[in-house]
């Protein structure tokens, strides 16, 4: 167990629908990033909190928003999907923005397919 | 812009015998860190080993080494004595620490297999 839990492990949706992804960091983790792996396109950053502020965004569709919560677990909300956005989606964390060393702890993921 | 290349899309190694993932990166910083994942079957993402770019020497972890070459952008994986359990994908990884909210940057892998 790496400290971050991701919940559901598994979504099936249909085309159109909006989900809700949940993310805990590991204790003491302000940080937390979203990653999209998918088959053709590897690992892609989506957006990176810190502490409750968004502090960076990559290649997020304007579909996908995403929040820190006080209690600093993470919420991504992907709406109208379309049959593309079955991936694996990735929450990682990190003690700060500044962080060296060690990289990120990822969670196990959560695997949507979208029908 | 941070770039990550793996040129090799799928490896093979025997067993008990060692390997080497190849990674090029880029980037116009002086201060950057490298990472290796490793990403089993199940799904995981499991961090192996970190190189940052002031680091004089190749970092070690157990069986994994980093041949870091920085006039060449290289920080390639070696695993010694490989093992079943290595078969995986593996991600090489980059981060610049210039303002501190860079996201690691990711290439797009090697499948290793390692056959008995």
């Amino acid at each position: 167990d790496s400290g971050v839990t991701q919940t559901p492990k598994h979504l099936i949706t249909a085309t159109g629908q909006r989900v809700t992804l949940r993310c805990s960091p590991r204790s003491g983790d302000l940080s937390v990033y979203w990653y999209q792996q998918s088959l053709d396109q590897g690992l892609q950053f989506l957006i990176h909190y810190y502490n409750g502020e968004e502090r960076a965004k990559g290649n997020i569709l304007e579909r996908f928003s995403a929040q820190q919560f006080p209690d600093l677990h993470s919420e991504l909300n992907l709406s109208s999907l379309e049959l593309g956005d079955s991936a694996l989606y990735f929450c990682a964390s990190s003690d700060g923005p500044g962080t060296g060393g060690y990289g990120y702890t990822f969670g196990s993921g959560t695997r949507l397919t979208v029908v | 812009a941070q770039k990550i290349t793996q040129t090799q899309p799928g490896m093979f190694v025997q067993e008990k015998e060692a390997v080497t993932l190849d990674c090029t990166y880029d980037t116009s910083d002086q201060s950057y860190g490298l990472f290796w994942y490793k990403q089993p079957s199940s799904g995981e993402m499991i961090f192996l080993i970190y190189q940052g770019s002031y680091d004089e020497q190749n970092a070690t972890e157990g069986r994994y080494s980093l041949n870091f070459q920085k006039a060449r952008k290289s920080a390639n994986l070696v695993i010694s004595a490989s093992q079943l359990g290595d078969s995986a994908m593996y991600f090489c990884a980059m981060r610049e620490f210039r303002s501190g909210n860079t996201p690691l940057v990711f290439g797009k892998g090697t499948r290793l297999s390692v056959i008995a």
